[in-house]
């Protein structure tokens, strides 16, 4: 069975600190994905890796970074948290073209 | 500019009822439709997927219409459950230049809510 794990379903963090939100995925998938949702604005993604080392910025990387060092883990990095980096994040993964799957959702507090 | 308007944005209906919830799409080139059902604190959890040449699929009571001319799909829920109280999200994928992203536009989501 497909699975997608979040490191946390919920965090809560203080504004400047360094969060660290990480995903794994077991379907040996190459490419993972970072979304941010929000009420009325939707899915948004922040960034998107299609290999090993290799990453795209989405529509809204400012003030984030990623890293993946292996194929299967993909880390989303809020440098300095700030509360409009107060959201629901959502990790997908997919294989080339196929159907994405999401993971359960870190939903994060920055206060 | 590469679009997916979804409609209505919240519905309301008893338990038991039939729904259907709309969704347009200004992409081009198009590759295919998935609708995906989010619940509540969840990750979304993917539906149906439709292509070009397909016009309906089911899964279940939900069952999905593409209009690839008029650029219009649709989502049929049948006899309704309170599990069913979710948000839907509409996801066109555009043929892009093959990289991995593949151009996936998300509709912002219709939450139905199916009370007793």
């Amino acid at each position: 069975d497909v699975k997608v794990t979040q490191s946390s379903r919920y965090l809560v963090k203080r504004t400047g600190e360094k969060v660290f939100l990480e995903c794994v995925q077991d379907m040996d998938h190459e490419n993972m994905f970072w979304y941010r949702q929000d009420p009325g604005l939707g899915l948004r993604l922040i960034y998107f890796s299609y290999d090993v080392k290799m990453k795209e910025k989405g529509d809204i990387p400012e003030g984030y970074s990623v890293s993946r060092e292996k194929k299967e883990r993909f880390s989303l990095i809020l440098e300095s948290a700030s509360t409009n980096q107060t959201s629901m994040y959502l990790c997908a993964s997919r294989q080339r073209q196929e159907t994405q799957y999401f993971g359960p959702g870190t939903r994060l507090l920055v206060l | 500019k590469n679009q997916v308007e979804q409609s209505p944005q919240s519905l309301i209906i008893l338990e038991g009822k039939n729904c259907t919830l709309q969704c347009n799409y200004t992409v081009s080139p198009f590759s295919n439709l998935r609708w995906y059902k989010q619940d509540t604190g969840r990750g979304p959890v993917s539906l149906t997927i439709m292509t070009f040449s397909e016009n309906t699929k089911s899964n279940g009571r939900y069952t999905a219409t593409l209009d690839a001319d008029t650029k219009q799909s649709s989502l049929h829920i049948t006899a309704s459950q309170l599990s069913d109280s979710a948000s839907y999200i509409c996801v066109v994928s555009a043929r892009g230049d093959g990289g991995s992203q593949g151009n996936l536009i998300f509709g912002k989501g219709t939450k139905l809510s199916v009370k007793p």
